[in-house]
């Protein structure tokens, strides 16, 4: 069972539709960061939170850390956010783990 | 393997040495892709690794950085003439094709450069 459970998977939208990436996981943690690559392996941190949350023009990352949970949304999708979005983990020893990542496809 | 597959898991090097780190994905990914996690700091892509064609390495930092992938399995990290702000922890992930998603990482090796 992997420490950092992503869902969904996979995520077809279509443009302007409201969305929702889900994150949990098991233990402790010191920060956790979503992710974003794009075509062609580059990633860029999008957020990097340890609680409350976080606004980034239309990107909200929200941590519950009682829970154990992070969400990422994305308000008014555009076909430039199609991408896959990752949830990592960072704890106290900077040891960091993933979660498998979240396909989106955003269709104009 | 299960998983993907990083050795070694902690390497202390002198400042000035070389060091090689290396990455075994999974059997029938096609994708690789070389992260570092500095302390305190995001994730940095470094390069990326598509079957057999050429390689990405547009997020080396400098030419003393350089990988390989043999045979489209294994692949090796090196670093030459190491410096201390080299120190940080290196992550390998592979995926079966790029774009897909489903990435697998593995442990990472944490370099500490003394």
């Amino acid at each position: 069972k992997n420490e950092v459970e992503q869902s969904p998977q996979n995520l077809t939208a279509q443009e302007g539709e409201f969305i929702t990436i889900n994150c949990s996981y098991s233990v402790g943690i010191s920060a956790l960061h979503w992710l974003q690559q794009h075509p062609g392996g580059g990633i860029v941190s999008l957020f990097m939170l340890s609680s409350g949350k976080k606004k980034h023009g239309r990107l909200i990352a929200t941590i519950n850390i009682q829970e154990k949970h992070s969400s990422l949304h994305i308000t008014a999708s555009h076909p430039r956010d199609s991408a896959v979005y990752i949830c990592a983990v960072l704890y106290n020893n900077n040891d960091m783990r993933f979660g498998a990542g979240t396909r989106l496809t955003v269709k104009p | 393997g299960a998983g993907v597959s990083q050795s070694p898991s902690n390497k202390v090097t002198e400042k000035g040495k070389d060091v090689e780190l290396r990455c075994d994905p999974i059997s029938g990914h096609t994708a690789l892709y070389w992260y570092r996690q500095s302390l305190g700091q995001g994730l940095e892509f470094l390069i990326y690794f598509q079957g057999n064609s050429a390689p990405d390495k547009s997020g080396l930092p400098s030419d003393r950085f350089s990988a390989e992938r043999t045979g489209g399995s294994v692949s090796t990290l090196t670093i030459q003439r190491t410096q201390q702000e080299d120190s940080a922890v290196y992550l390998c992930a592979s995926s079966i094709y790029r774009d897909t998603g489903g990435y697998t990482f593995g442990s990472g090796t944490r370099l500490t450069v003394v």
